[in-house]
């Protein structure tokens, strides 16, 4: 049974980066032809994929527009996990943040979440 | 971006009803769009994926059909388990997009 476990904080204050992990049970980060998504929900924005990164004998990363030049997602083999870092944080950037495992890679269809973490930017 | 509308944004009916929610596409997209699910509380869960196919362990009152810009997402009996929030998303271009939600409620 494949489970997502999101780790990190609550509370970011403005301008600072916003770190989040989620680490994988019952699958691989590298498996094929599995992606691995970050996806946030605020209700000004509403659901909005962020990026994802897979393997096909090595590594891809894709980025939402919206967040280019702030955003990083990197995969971790060793602890098989993928991490997210939002840099420059806003109070726009409130939203409850979740990982999502696409099984299958052509459809892009998001079967396995974590749990989520609401995530307020806020001095 | 592809702007997804989905229709209406809130519907009330009762138990037993069929129920019918649409989701326009701002360009063709073939069949390339999913369903979810959404509870409070919860994150969302994948119900339809490819426009028309049903996901394993998904009840098959729940079904799926259309393609290029306007697809439609249907439960044939509504259960007051199926009261959500239902979200249509699009994966024919990045960044994959979502619609902006249909709130369903009991009659």
């Amino acid at each position: 049974q494949v489970q997502l476990q999101q780790s990190g904080p609550g509370l970011v204050k403005p301008s600072a980066t916003l770190s989040l992990t989620c680490a994988i049970s019952g699958d691989s980060v590298s498996n094929y032809p599995v992606t691995w998504n970050w996806i946030r929900q605020s209700p000004s924005r509403g659901l909005e994929w962020l990026g994802r990164a897979y393997y096909r004998s090595k590594w891809y990363i894709d980025y939402a527009v919206s967040v280019k030049g702030r955003i990083t997602i990197n995969p971790d083999t060793s602890r098989n996990q993928f991490s997210l870092q939002l840099n420059s944080v806003t109070p726009q950037d409130t939203a409850i943040y979740y990982c999502a495992r696409d099984p299958r890679g052509g459809d892009d269809s998001f079967d396995i979440w974590g749990q989520g973490t609401m995530v307020t930017v806020s001095s | 971006d592809i702007q997804m509308t989905q229709s209406p944004s809130s519907l009330s009916a009762s138990v037993g009803d069929r129920v019918t929610i649409t989701c326009q596409a701002s360009q063709d997209i073939g069949n390339h769009l999913n369903w979810y699910q959404q509870k409070p509380g919860k994150a969302p869960k994948l119900l339809v994926y490819a426009a028309s196919n049903l996901e394993t362990g998904v009840p098959s009152r729940f079904s799926g059909s259309g393609s290029e810009t306007y697809f439609t997402f249907t439960i044939a009996s509504l259960q007051p388990e199926d009261i959500a929030t239902y979200y249509c998303q699009q994966f024919e271009n990045l960044p994959f997009t979502f619609g902006q939600g249909t709130k369903l409620e009991i009659k």
